[in-house]
């Protein structure tokens, strides 16, 4: 079975420019998280939706940051502008049973 | 609210060596336990789980059982390989939102 896919794997971009990462979560899977990862803080949670509505976007750290989830397959963390203490790797998860989460591989964000 | 603690690292261990990793935590409710585990460049993987008290979760050799008199979560493997070199997290499911609560992760280094 595919695992939950990330979109880029890598993203380079400079400072002020939007970036759009992009998850496809486990088929069957009704929650989906997104979490950031950087050595000074760890594994932060930004946003979690259930079944394609978000539940919890506490962790979101600016208005600069936006998630979607237009479909069970599909979701978009856009970060608009992008600035350089963004640079971290992005994870998504999705999780069946509610409590068992499954992460993709990352994208690993780098803003110049 | 919920909190994972777990011992601090690095841990550095010859091949074939007793590898155990502690984890404690403080939760409310009766959360599911879980051990993640994450190799150089990739997302987390999860390793095993338990979901009530005194139940032991087991993979790849490594086992962890769920200690509610003491609420700890212990990772162990009898042996451990140069494969097993990672770092390992410790995190607890809360059992009302399903929000993942991580301990600040344990890199093992395994020489041959």
């Amino acid at each position: 079975d595919a695992g939950v896919i990330q979109s880029p794997r890598h993203e380079v971009t400079e400072m002020g420019q939007e970036v759009t990462l992009r998850c496809k979560p486990i088929s069957g899977h009704d929650y989906l998280f997104w979490y950031r990862q950087t050595m000074m803080r760890g594994l932060e949670l930004l946003i979690y939706f259930n079944n394609n509505v978000p539940i919890d976007d506490s962790g979101m750290p600016e208005d600069r940051f936006s998630a979607k989830m237009p479909n069970a397959s599909f979701s978009t963390l856009k970060i608009q502008p992008s600035e350089p203490r963004d640079s971290a790797v992005y994870f998504c998860a999705s999780s069946f049973p509610a409590d068992t989460q499954y992460f993709g591989p990352g994208t690993r964000l780098t803003v110049l | 609210g919920n909190s994972v603690t777990q011992m601090e690292g690095p841990v550095t261990l010859s091949e074939e060596a007793f590898l155990t990793i502690n984890c404690t935590y403080t939760a409310t409710g009766y959360p599911s336990l879980f051990w993640y585990v994450q190799y150089p460049g990739e997302g987390l993987q999860l390793l095993l789980k338990a979901t009530k008290a005194d139940d032991k979760g087991s993979n790849k050799g490594f086992e962890a059982t769920y200690r509610k008199e003491t609420t700890s979560f212990h990772l162990e493997k009898g042996s451990v390989q140069v494969s097993d070199s990672a770092v390992y997290f410790c995190a607890l499911s809360d059992p009302y939102d399903y929000k993942l609560s991580f301990g600040a992760g344990t890199t093992v280094t395994v020489r041959a």
